[in-house]
């Protein structure tokens, strides 16, 4: 079955920075990969999603690429605020089949 | 829209006892997951409803943990008896599963505490 490895587990930057999330999945069938944003005590929330027809998908400081044949994708998010402190999962599935998710990175924005 | 409803939110239960929690989908969403998240992870998968069927159960502990979703719409999660390590977050999300929409919309969980 499907497996997803992400790194790193903590990641701090100053505000303005640039974060990187990286994820590695181990099912090639795999075709949809979403990234999920939960703050301290609440509900997973979509962020940012991309189907394995598109290389890179962008929504305003937040970005998202995939290499297929190497099996990888990231997270990019661009000037970094403290209101984007909170933990990022990616995820990967096949058509039919439910996410698998990674253990998720820990972001912290310091000002 | 209205989103995904749990109940309830926090349940504490001694080990050996049992619970159910209930999740409300979003209306018109034709499959549904449980999760299990615990501490420090990412959510588990531990059922997927398509409709009132079983999609996928292969990750839920039959032993103790059951599930049904009468009717295609509410579903209701229980343990029975459980145990010390059943203490987490369970998640129901759901999602309208056509080619192009297949975001899964996350409730707001049912904390567990078992003692």
């Amino acid at each position: 079955g499907e497996n997803v490895e992400q790194h790193p587990s903590t990641l701090s930057v100053q505000e303005g920075d640039s974060a990187v999330i990286k994820c590695t999945y181990s099912d090639s069938a795999s075709n949809y990969f979403p990234w999920y944003k939960q703050e301290l005590g609440k509900r997973p929330q979509l962020i940012i999603d991309i189907r394995s027809n598109v290389g890179e998908k962008k929504d305003q400081r937040i970005a998202v690429t995939l290499n297929k044949t190497a099996k990888h994708f990231s997270l990019h998010i661009t000037e970094t605020q403290p209101e984007d402190s909170a933990v990022y999962f990616c995820a990967a599935r096949q058509a039919g089949t439910a996410l698998i998710f990674g253990k998720g990175t820990t972001l912290s924005v310091s000002s | 829209e209205a989103g995904v409803a749990q109940s309830p939110r926090y349940k504490i239960i001694e080990k050996r006892q049992s619970v159910a929690f209930w999740c409300n989908p979003i209306s018109g969403h034709a499959t549904l997951y449980w999760y299990q998240q615990i501490l420090g992870q990412g959510p588990k998968l531990l059922i997927q409803f398509q409709n009132n069927g079983v999609v996928d159960d292969s990750q839920l502990p039959k032993d103790r943990f059951s599930a049904e979703r009468l009717k295609g719409v509410d579903s209701t999660l229980k343990i029975q008896p459980a145990k010390l390590e059943d203490s987490a977050v369970y998640l129901c999300a759901s999602s309208p599963r056509t080619a192009l929409q297949e975001t899964q919309y996350f409730g707001p969980g049912t904390r567990l505490l078992v003692l």
